[in-house]
């Protein structure tokens, strides 16, 4: 069984650009939320996707975006990158029923860290 | 006030002690909870996952829920150097999206 992998794993920008990060979810996982997690805190929810489409969102600005995929992989995309936009971004996956009863349990990758210069 | 407190630590234990960890949260809504391990520069690792009040054991961890007070705990027997990491507490409401709401952590070093 496959786990969750992130790309890249490290990833230098500069203040206004635009970056993408890639997420493939553990195998069997059909749900993906995104977190980010400042130095020294605990990851903070972006926002979750099911069946390609945007399930919930955390306290973020539109410039942070995201994309599911038929495969379940995802994409967190954010424009206009800000100085505070440095952290280690995670993705997480999760399995959900037919039914849409989803399951609490999360499963991490090992992150993509952004430093924005 | 922060939905989910955790004392941030550092907490340092010689090897073999018995280390609790703790979080408490204020949204009563809470059903869902997890503790998750850290390894510097790494993702999180879910150790435990319980549902409402009780005590979960797997092997050397015991994770207790007490939704009266609004505390969970996290327990690690024997602790080894390898325990060495940062341990997050985690809480879900359940339901149609399942958002966790996460504790800054608590950095453990075990020392031999």
């Amino acid at each position: 069984e496959t786990g969750v992998t992130q790309s890249p794993t490290h990833l230098i920008k500069t203040r206004g650009q635009q970056v993408t990060l890639r997420c493939s979810s553990q195998s069997g996982h059909n749900t993906v939320s995104w977190y980010q997690q400042a130095l020294g805190q605990g990851p903070q929810f972006i926002f979750q996707y099911y069946r390609e489409e945007e399930n919930g969102r955390g306290n973020f600005p539109p410039r942070f975006s995201g994309l599911q995929f038929p495969n379940y992989s995802s994409e967190l995309n954010v424009n206009a990158l800000e100085l505070d936009d440095s952290a280690l971004y995670l993705c997480a996956s999760s399995p959900r029923t037919s039914g849409g009863i989803s399951y609490n349990e999360q499963f991490f990758g090992p992150g993509t860290r952004l430093t924005v210069l | 006030q922060k939905e989910v407190e955790q004392d941030p630590g550092p907490l340092s234990v010689p090897e073999g002690a018995i280390v609790s960890l703790n979080c408490t949260y204020s949204n009563s809504a809470f059903q869902y909870f997890m503790w998750y391990r850290q390894y510097s520069r790494k993702g999180p690792e879910l150790l435990m996952y319980t549902y409402s009040s009780g005590n979960k054991e797997d092997g050397r961890f015991t994770a207790q829920v007490d939704k009266s007070s609004k505390y969970i705990s996290l327990f690690i027997r024997d602790s080894q150097p390898s325990d060495s990491a940062t341990y997050l507490c985690a809480m879900s409401w359940g339901g149609g999206y399942n958002k966790l709401i996460f504790g800054a952590g608590t950095r453990l070093a075990v020392h031999p």
